[in-house]
């Protein structure tokens, strides 16, 4: 079955950068595009960026443009995300969530655990 | 301030049908980009409930239903129970931000 793991909780400082990890297994990892969405505490979601493994191609949002990198790794089937020049406005749960078809959709059909970062002096 | 815009709640009892609007503009649902639901527990990733604008996904109950007109979209659920009880989220593209925006998201309170 299709599953996204994320890496656990990160504490960071403001000003610091923070890396979180999406391991995808059950599917062929290439061909999917992951996207990056954020939840702030009791706040909506939040588009950050897409990459497609495959080529490595993306989009990030433009409030992101500066300070956000995707990466792939395909021998591991992993997509990495860092965020850097932290504040508190960028704690939030961070998710991970693949295209429901492949090479391109806009829907997300599954969705990692999520990953809460919290930025505090 | 989010893109598309939702009503914060609705409330329905037990069995009855609610329905949630997401209200965009011409550079998204009106430009005819397909319009995605997401249901959110609390402390749960969200789930995929209708994409495409009116399509189930997989092992979603038909109480849920989707449609649109030219710049907006709604979300029915009827027979409404208890599991209801959730935060919804549309989703859709916008062309001129290139990239996904999202509605702020309606708390659905089974009363």
């Amino acid at each position: 079955q299709v599953q996204l793991v994320q890496s656990g909780a990160e504490v960071k400082k403001p000003g610091a950068s923070v890396n979180v990890s999406c391991k995808s297994s059950g599917y062929t990892f290439s061909i999917y595009r992951i996207t990056w969405i954020r939840q702030a505490p009791g706040q909506g979601l939040e588009y950050m960026g897409w990459i497609t493994p495959y080529d490595g191609s993306s989009h990030y949002a433009q409030k992101f443009q500066d300070r956000f990198t995707m990466t792939t790794d395909t021998s591991t089937a992993t997509v990495y995300m860092q965020l850097r020049s932290l504040t508190s406005d960028d704690t939030a749960v961070y998710y991970c969530a693949r295209d429901r078809v492949s090479w391109h959709s806009y829907e997300k059909d599954h969705w990692g655990q999520g990953t809460l970062v919290t930025v505090s002096s | 301030q989010s893109v598309l815009t939702q009503p914060p709640s609705v409330s329905g009892a037990p069995g009855q049908t609610v329905s949630i609007s997401c209200t965009g503009g011409g550079s998204n649902i009106g430009a005819g980009y397909e319009v995605h639901w997401y249901q959110q527990l609390p402390g749960r990733a969200p789930k995929l409930l209708i994409y495409v604008d009116n399509n189930r996904a997989s092992g979603v109950s038909d109480r849920f239903s989707g449609s649109r007109s030219p710049t907006s979209a709604s979300l029915a659920i009827t027979g409404l129970q208890a599991e209801d009880e959730a935060e919804y989220y549309c989703q859709s593209f916008d062309r001129s931000l290139g990239g996904l925006v999202y509605g702020g998201g309606t708390w659905v309170t089974v009363l």
